[in-house]
């Protein structure tokens, strides 16, 4: 079975700094992985995803994430945090790639950016 | 803006009180979830519609049921609410399956049940 694992309950960044939050994946065909953002009693927002190409993925508020194979990873980054990014990120993995691209997601990762 | 909505934001109901959930889109997608959210954990599907197709996971209680009465609604509808049913449940859509599993989803901003 597919999964995602998000090692980091909280990751605490400066603003202005670059941030990474972490997720690694097991599946067992190709991987397609996606980045959700949960802000304070709102719904999930579609940040970016890696299906094929190129390893290095562009998204929505200036995030980017990094797909490596060998290391079975999908780290989020962005070069330079801001207060507003503070939220909950989650990683997460379509199952049943031909049937119902179900989504199987970490168990999030609460991003703090200090002033 | 198309876009998914949930109503009630907040509902509150009482042990073993029938609640009804509902969503609407705008965004003409074929595929309806609902999540079960609790506690900023990870967000658990209960069911979703593809079309008329109603596909149910196999750990979601009796207790949960749904119905889509067309492309723009559908509702979830909490038969004899527990105190542990207490959640954020959230609606999503896509337009279909991806087949190469691309395929995102749309979040509507949820519905807090609190249950008395």
């Amino acid at each position: 079975a597919q999964s995602v694992a998000q090692p980091e309950d909280q990751v605490n960044v400066a603003e202005g700094n670059p941030l990474t939050v972490k997720c690694t994946y097991s599946v067992s065909g190709n991987p397609y992985l996606f980045w959700y953002v949960q802000y304070p009693n709102r719904g999930l927002q579609f940040l970016l995803k890696y299906i094929t190409g190129d390893n290095l993925v562009k998204g929505s508020y200036g995030f980017e994430a990094e797909f490596n194979k060998s290391q079975t990873s999908f780290h989020l980054k962005k070069p330079s945090a801001l207060v507003s990014d503070s939220a909950l990120y989650f990683c997460a993995v379509v199952e049943g790639v031909y049937n119902t691209d179900k989504l199987i997601f970490g168990t999030g990762t609460r991003l703090q950016v200090f002033p | 803006d198309a876009m998914v909505i949930q109503n009630p934001r907040y509902q509150v109901t009482q042990f073993g009180k029938p609640v009804t959930l509902s969503c609407s889109q705008t965004l003409n997608h074929n595929v309806m979830y609902w999540y079960q959210q609790k506690s900023s954990q990870a967000p658990k599907l209960l069911f979703h519609y593809y079309d008329k197709d109603f596909n149910n996971e196999a750990d979601t209680p009796d207790n949960f049921q749904s119905r889509r009465p067309n492309t723009s609604f559908c509702f979830l509808d909490i038969r004899s609410p527990g105190l542990g049913d207490a959640a954020m449940y959230l609606c999503a859509t896509s337009r279909g399956y991806g087949g190469s599993g691309g395929v995102e989803q749309f979040f509507g901003p949820g519905t807090r049940l609190t249950v008395l």
